[in-house]
């Protein structure tokens, strides 16, 4: 139980473009989700925090326009990552927190590498 | 602020050894504690956690962890290491009542050699 998928699982693309990432809890409801960044070899960086139904709350110096996130559901968050800049290259990982029973936890997705040339 | 301290930034053990995993953690508020394992390219596999009651704490894999409140550790152990063991582990904590995030460590590789 409480497994959490990303979509893709890699992603290249060019300078300018976006991207979106999906986060989905496959078999909980997750009415609080998260973003992580993880840099080489570092640890995790909170990015936002994604409640359903409502709007972001975003981690200082995280540009809450470059990085959009929807929380449209009890199972699914995306994160689009708009214009996207080499700078932006990274391993972005997702977790959700369980709506009831292990609240306290997050369970981690796979992560999603994106490379921007 | 909250913090985690993983002192050591790889831990090289053989195979059937015990290994023990640093942990240290600072916090205003009562701490929830957490280990995560990391395999390459992937994300993070919840291990166990603690919350409240007894200070040693059993999860995944045959891991455990000792809480030590005076020592404001978190510690991860193993009886018997496996090869297969070999990941990057994290330490996490959560200030409850203050913050509410969960803070990382810069976590700890962990080789097991056969």
């Amino acid at each position: 139980g409480a497994v959490v998928s990303q979509h893709p699982s890699w992603v290249i693309c060019k300078s300018g473009t976006s991207v979106k990432i999906e986060c989905r809890s496959l078999d909980f409801q997750a009415t609080t989700m998260f973003w992580y960044r993880q840099f080489p070899k570092q640890s995790l960086m909170l990015m936002a925090t994604s409640n359903e139904g409502s709007k972001a709350t975003y981690e200082q110096g995280v540009e809450k326009d470059k990085f959009l996130i929807n929380h449209a559901s009890l199972t699914l968050s995306t994160l689009t990552v708009t214009s996207a800049h080499p700078e932006d290259s990274s391993f972005y990982i997702c977790s959700a927190e369980p709506a009831s029973g292990a609240t306290d936890t997050q369970y981690f997705g796979p992560g999603t590498r994106l490379t921007v040339l | 602020a909250q913090s985690v301290a993983q002192p050591e930034d790889q831990v090289n053990v053989a195979e059937g050894n015990p290994l023990t995993v640093k942990c240290t953690y600072s916090v205003s508020g009562n701490p929830y504690l957490f280990w995560y394992v990391q395999y390459p390219n992937r994300g993070l596999q919840f291990l166990l956690k603690y919350i409240t009651g007894d200070n040693l704490v059993k999860g995944s894999y045959g891991f455990e962890a000792e809480f030590n409140k005076s020592q404001t550790s978190f510690h991860l152990k193993k009886p018997s290491a496996l090869v297969s063991d070999s990941a990057l582990y994290f330490c996490a904590v959560r200030d409850i009542g203050n913050t509410d995030k969960l803070i990382f460590g810069t976590g700890t590789r962990l080789q097991v050699f056969p």
